[in-house]
C-alpha cells in the first residue's frame, strides 16, 4: 500500500541554519509529490510539488526538494531558517490511480525556529 | 480572486446529532475535496467531487456523505455525531482534478462533538 514517512515528528532549529524535513514514499507507479505547509488555525499552503521533469523543484518563500528515486525520498529544505518558518509541515503523494483531491500525507513535522 | 471559504469555521455538537459544512471554492474551480485532520489520524481524504460527480471516497463510514452543486459550491454531511468525528475538515479546490493541478485549500471547520 502506498504510504508516507516524515522522520521527527518536531524539528528544532536556529534563526539562519539549514532547515532539512524528511520525507520518504512508496508509490507503485511514478509519485506526484508535494510538501505543504500550515501555520496555527489555518489551512494547508502549497510550498512545492514534483509531477515531471527536473528532480530539484524551488518552491515559494526559499524552500526547495529534491526527487530521488532511488532512495524514495522527497526532503525538503531550506538554506536559512527564519522565525516566520516555524508551522507544521506535510509531505503528500497522489493515491495511485487518483487524482490531485486525492492525497495520502505524512503525520507531519512541526518545525520550530528559536531565536 | 477569492480564496476557498469554508462555513462555519468553528462548529459545536453533541452525539448523535447531524452537521453539514459548506464550501466555496475558488472561482472557476471545478474541483473539490475534503479532508479530516486530527491529531491521533492526521489528514485523511474523506471524498473528491468534480463537476457534481464523486470521483473518489476514503475510507469512511456511511454517516460521512457529500455533494457538490452546479456552482461547484460542496456540502459535506455527518449523522449522528461520534466523538471521534471532532476534527478539523478542510476543503481544497482545483481547476480540474488533473495531477499537476494545484490544490487550494480553505482555512477549515473545526468541529467538536460533546
Amino acid at each position: 500500500a502506498q504510504s508516507v514517512t516524515q522522520l521527527g515528528s518536531h524539528v528544532s532549529v536556529s534563526e539562519g541554519a539549514l532547515v532539512l524535513l524528511r520525507c520518504n514514499y512508496s508509490s507503485s507507479v511514478p509519485p506526484y509529490l508535494f510538501w505543504y505547509v500550515q501555520y496555527p488555525n489555518q489551512g494547508l499552503q502549497l510550498l512545492l510539488k514534483y509531477t515531471t521533469g527536473a528532480t530539484l523543484v524551488k518552491g515559494i518563500n526559499g524552500f526547495e526538494a529534491e526527487f530521488k528515486k532511488s532512495e524514495t525520498s522527497f526532503h525538503l529544505t531550506k538554506p536559512s531558517a527564519h522565525m516566520s518558518d516555524a508551522a507544521e509541515y506535510f509531505c503528500a503523494v497522489i493515491r495511485d490511480g487518483g487524482s490531485q483531491g486525492n492525497l495520502i500525507f505524512g503525520k507531519g513535522t512541526k518545525l520550530s525556529v528559536k531565536p | 480572486k477569492a480564496g476557498v471559504t469554508q462555513t462555519p469555521r468553528y462548529l459545536i455538537k453533541t452525539r448523535g446529532q447531524q452537521v453539514t459544512l459548506s464550501c466555496s471554492p475558488i472561482s472557476g474551480h471545478r474541483s473539490v475535496s475534503w479532508y479530516q485532520q486530527t491529531p491521533g489520524q492526521g489528514l485523511q481524504f474523506l471524498f473528491e467531487y468534480f463537476s457534481e460527480t464523486q470521483r473518489n471516497k476514503g475510507n469512511f463510514p456511511g454517516r460521512f456523505s457529500g455533494r457538490q452543486f452546479s456552482n461547484s459550491r460542496s456540502e459535506m454531511n455527518v449523522s449522528t455525531l461520534e466523538l471521534g468525528d471532532s476534527a478539523l475538515y478542510l476543503c481544497a479546490s482545483s481547476f480540474t482534478a488533473g495531477g499537476s493541478d494545484t490544490q487550494y485549500f480553505g482555512p477549515g471547520t473545526r468541529l467538536t462533538v460533546l
